[in-house]
Parts: C-alpha cells; sequence; structure tokens
C-alpha cells in the first residue's frame, strides 16, 4: 500500500514568489494534516481537514497561505507571496481512528528554502 | 493552550549505555505517541501509548506511560549507532496532535 505521498520534495524560490505543495494521502484517510516543521524543532499544525472541511486553520497565516482539499482526497497549500520566514520543511499527514485509536502517518514533506 | 516538553533536547550517549527522555504535557490527554525522525526524512511512529501504566517496547526502545502525572518516558538500552535520531513525542486532544520539542540523539561508538 503506498503511504502518503507529497510533491515536490524540494523547491526553491525567491522571496515574493508563490509556491505551491501537493499531497495524496493513504487511501480511506479521511482527516488530512498539514504542518510546517522549522529546523530544530517539531511539526506545528497549520491546517486539519476533515474529508472536505477545514476543521482548523487557527495557525495558518491566512494573509499569505491557502489550502484546499478538493472530493475530499488530494490536497494543495499555497503560498503567496512567499516570504523568507517561510522557509521549512512542509509536512503533510493522514489518519486513521482504528478501535479508537488514532494512527498519523506522515509523508515525506517538502523542503522550501525562500532566498 | 497544550504545551508538550521533552527534554533533553540534545543527548550524546555512548554505545551501550542507558539513558531515558522524558516528555511532559500540560493538559489531560490519554493518548501519548513517540516518534522517530531521521535526518531529511520524515516522521515514523515508533509507540502508540493508550492508558494510564501502559507500557510498549521494540528492541532497545522502551515507553511508558504516567497519565496522572502528564509524564512519558521512552528508555533506551544498551545504545547501538543506529538509534542515533531525533525522536518526538505528541499527545492528542480530540483529532489533533502536539507535539514536543523533540531530542537530538546522538550514539556514539
Amino acid at each position: 500500500e503506498a503511504g502518503v505521498v507529497q510533491s515536490p520534495r524540494y523547491k526553491i524560490i525567491e522571496k515574493k514568489q508563490p509556491v505551491a505543495f501537493w499531497c495524496n494521502p493513504i487511501s480511506g484517510h479521511n482527516t488530512l494534516y498539514w504542518y510546517r516543521q522549522n529546523l530544530g524543532q517539531g511539526p506545528e499544525l497549520l491546517i486539519r481537514y476533515e474529508n472536505e472541511e477545514a476543521v482548523d486553520d487557527s495557525q495558518l497565516p491566512k494573509d499569505r497561505f491557502s489550502a484546499e482539499r478538493l472530493k475530499g482526497v488530494d490536497s494543495t497549500l499555497k503560498i503567496q507571496p512567499a516570504e523568507l520566514g517561510d522557509s521549512a520543511v512542509y509536512l503533510c499527514a493522514s489518519s486513521l481512528a482504528w478501535r479508537g485509536v488514532l494512527e498519523q502517518y506522515f509523508g515525506p514533506g517538502t523542503r522550501l528554502t525562500v532566498t | 493552550e497544550l504545551k508538550v516538553e521533552q527534554n533533553p533536547l540534545f543527548l550524546s550517549m555512548q554505545e551501550g549505555k542507558n539513558y531515558t527522555i522524558y516528555c511532559n504535557y500540560s493538559t489531560t490527554s490519554d493518548r501519548l505517541y513517540w516518534y522517530r525522525q531521521d535526518p531529511g526524512k520524515s516522521l515514523e511512529s515508533l509507540f502508540v501509548l493508550l492508558s494510564n501504566g501502559a507500557v510498549k517496547q521494540e528492541g532497545r526502545l522502551m515507553a511508558s506511560l504516567d497519565t496522572k502525572a502528564r509524564l512519558s518516558t521512552l528508555h533506551i538500552t544498551a545504545a547501538v549507532h543506529d538509534l542515533s535520531a531525533t525522536y518526538f513525542c505528541a499527545v492528542t486532544f480530540g483529532n489533533q496532535f502536539y507535539f514536543g520539542t523533540g531530542t537530538s540523539l546522538t550514539v556514539i561508538p
């Protein structure tokens, strides 16, 4: 079974440019997460989807970040315009509740460098 | 706001030695997760601890949970170089995961 797929794996852009990340979760996983992980820190939630609905986007900088999850499967995260401080690894994860236990699976991440 | 703290943040240990990583969290949660992250890689699930007193072991790693103290420990027995990585604990509140700061472990031959 394929895991969580993300693309691209690496992206280098100049500040003020737009960038988009794509995520394909594990089949059947209704919950999808986007995290940002800064160097030397743990993942921080940006947005969580339950199917197509964004149920927690309180940490998403809405002035420049946007996300969507069409048809409750794939998701895209966009930054426009990018700032130097956006350099980080963007992780996508999906989860499934099995017998009351939430198991979360992470994709390989997209390493963004803003110059 | 739920906070998850780990200590130490950095750990350098010799092969064959034992050590414990601690994870404290601020709000009641009965699900505690441990993940491993190798440099440049994503997070890999190690353990899920479901209830007070739960203990799980895999190889040289053993995790335990004390929900009353809001504390989990990850014990490393007779460390080997392959265990070098960053270890994160996380707790859930609803369907949301809150991660600790991570412990960067380096095992020296």
